[in-house]
């Protein structure tokens, strides 16, 4: 089974200052890792993902990630926030050929960019 | 045009009332997913489906149904709605030559009173 933990559920931070979201996952088979974003009343928009390859992932508006996979974590980064960058994110894994094919989410982290 | 639209947007119902929430779309994706999301608690998995003929129990499917009425319509129904179901609901599709890369609706908001 797999499991992922985002450890802020609130990130406040001034505007153009940077920003780094974290996440840990656990998992006895190796996954994909996604980050998706979820702006005011909108649904969940893909942000980034990490499938295999160079552990940098570089995603929309800004943000990339990088996997470690000993440390099983996939923190997401921005090194200059806007205020549109307001918005709730998710962290979310997927097992390689899992039968069910469905993402496992983290309960999400509040980023709000204050002026 | 959206490709994954869901309706009704908004929703307010009476315990014990049936409805239905509904989920189209055009990306031409086998596989599509219901999710429910409560505040700090993320999304979790209902019921998904990887063709018309396959129907799966997610995390959470208990007082929940499904129906696929073709590749590009997944339907969820509350047979006897209750008050711990307000919550906002997603429909998802994904392709599984993209790696399982899911596209979501625009959510339906359900108030249960």
């Amino acid at each position: 089974a797999q499991s992922v933990t985002q450890l802020d559920s609130q990130v406040p931070v001034f505007e153009e200052a940077p920003v780094e979201l974290r996440c840990n996952y656990s998992s006895s088979v190796s996954v994909y890792l996604f980050w998706y974003v979820q702006y005011p009343n909108q649904g969940l928009q893909l942000l980034l993902k990490y499938l295999s390859g160079s552990t940098l992932v570089k995603g929309i508006n800004g943000f990339e990630a990088e996997f470690n996979k000993s440390q099983t974590s996939f923190h997401l980064r921005k090194p200059s926030v806007h205020i549109s960058d307001t918005a709730e994110y998710f962290c979310a894994v997927s097992p390689w050929g899992g039968s069910q094919g469905n993402l496992i989410f983290g309960k999400g982290t509040k980023l709000s960019v204050k002026p | 045009d959206a490709d994954v639209t869901q309706t009704p947007r908004n929703r307010i119902t009476k315990t014990g009332k049936r409805i239905m929430l509904e989920c189209s779309q055009t990306k031409g994706h086998d596989r599509m997913y219901w999710y429910r999301q409560d505040p700090g608690l993320g999304l979790r998995l209902i019921y998904y489906s990887f063709d018309v003929k396959d129907i799966n129990k997610g995390e959470i499917s208990d007082g929940y149904s499904v129906s696929r009425q073709a590749q590009a319509k997944f339907s969820l129904s509350l047979e006897s709605a209750i008050p711990n179901q307000t919550a906002l609901y997603f429909c998802a599709t994904s392709d599984p030559h993209s790696q399982e890369t899911q596209y979501f609706g625009p959510g339906t908001r359900l108030l249960v009173l």
